[in-house]
């Protein structure tokens, strides 16, 4: 079975600061990855996904995520946070299961201080 | 514009009531599938469909069931609603039924509150 960890359900930065949040997966089949982030009262849009080829992938509003096999890591960055980058935002898995079935982590709320 | 709608956005209904939820999506998707949102626990899902006539269970189904009689369509229906089904929902969508690595675009979700 497939599962996501996200390490940290809050997180506060500055703005201007780097952003990192942290996740971890499970797989015995190679992964898809993704991100996907939820503004408040909205529903879940993509940010970037790894399938296959660059282990560095980048997204929208200038995330980007790094693929580690070896330690199981597809950590999501941003350079400089922004106040709009305020959001909840989840990690997900697929590649078993049916159909195109996404595993989610529990997600992380990031909070951005003026 | 192409997108994923939910019908009604906010419900508060009491516990045995039946009630559906419905999804359409205007994107020609052949994949569609309901998940549910708990705190601390991500989105787990619900039912899914590959095609028209085809659905199969996700890993919470229990109390819930759907149809896909249409492309377009994906009703979720609560026969007989309980409080542990208080929750928020979203229906999502996409392109190919058997690609694990599409994207999924998902409707603005459903609060419900079962009294």
């Amino acid at each position: 079975a497939q599962s996501v960890t996200q390490l940290g359900s809050h997180v506060s930065v500055s703005e201007g600061a780097l952003v990192l949040l942290r996740c971890n997966y499970s797989s015995s089949v190679p992964p898809y990855l993704f991100w996907y982030v939820q503004y408040p009262n909205q529903g879940l849009q993509l940010l970037l996904k790894y399938t296959t080829g660059a282990t560095l992938v980048k997204g929208i509003n200038g995330f980007e995520a790094e693929f580690k096999k070896s330690e199981t890591s597809f950590h999501l960055t941003k350079p400089s946070a922004h106040m709009s980058d305020a959001a909840e935002y989840f990690c997900a898995v697929s590649g078993q299961g049916g159909g195109n079935k996404l595993v989610f982590g529990a997600g992380t709320i990031l909070r951005v201080k003026s | 514009e192409a997108q994923v709608t939910q019908n009604p956005r906010y419900l508060i209904t009491v516990t045995g009531k039946k009630l559906t939820v419905t999804c359409s999506q205007n994107m020609n998707h052949e994949y569609m599938s309901w998940y549910r949102q708990d705190p601390g626990l991500g989105l787990r899902q619900i039912y899914y469909s590959m095609n028209v006539e085809v659905t199969d269970k996700g890993d919470v189904p229990e109390g819930y069931k759907v149809s896909r009689k249409e492309k377009r369509n994906f009703p979720l229906i609560l026969e007989s609603p309980s409080p542990n089904q208080t929750s928020l929902y979203f229906c999502a969508s996409s392109i190919d039924r058997a690609s694990s690595t599409d994207e999924q675009f998902f409707g603005p979700g459903t609060r419900l509150t079962v009294l």
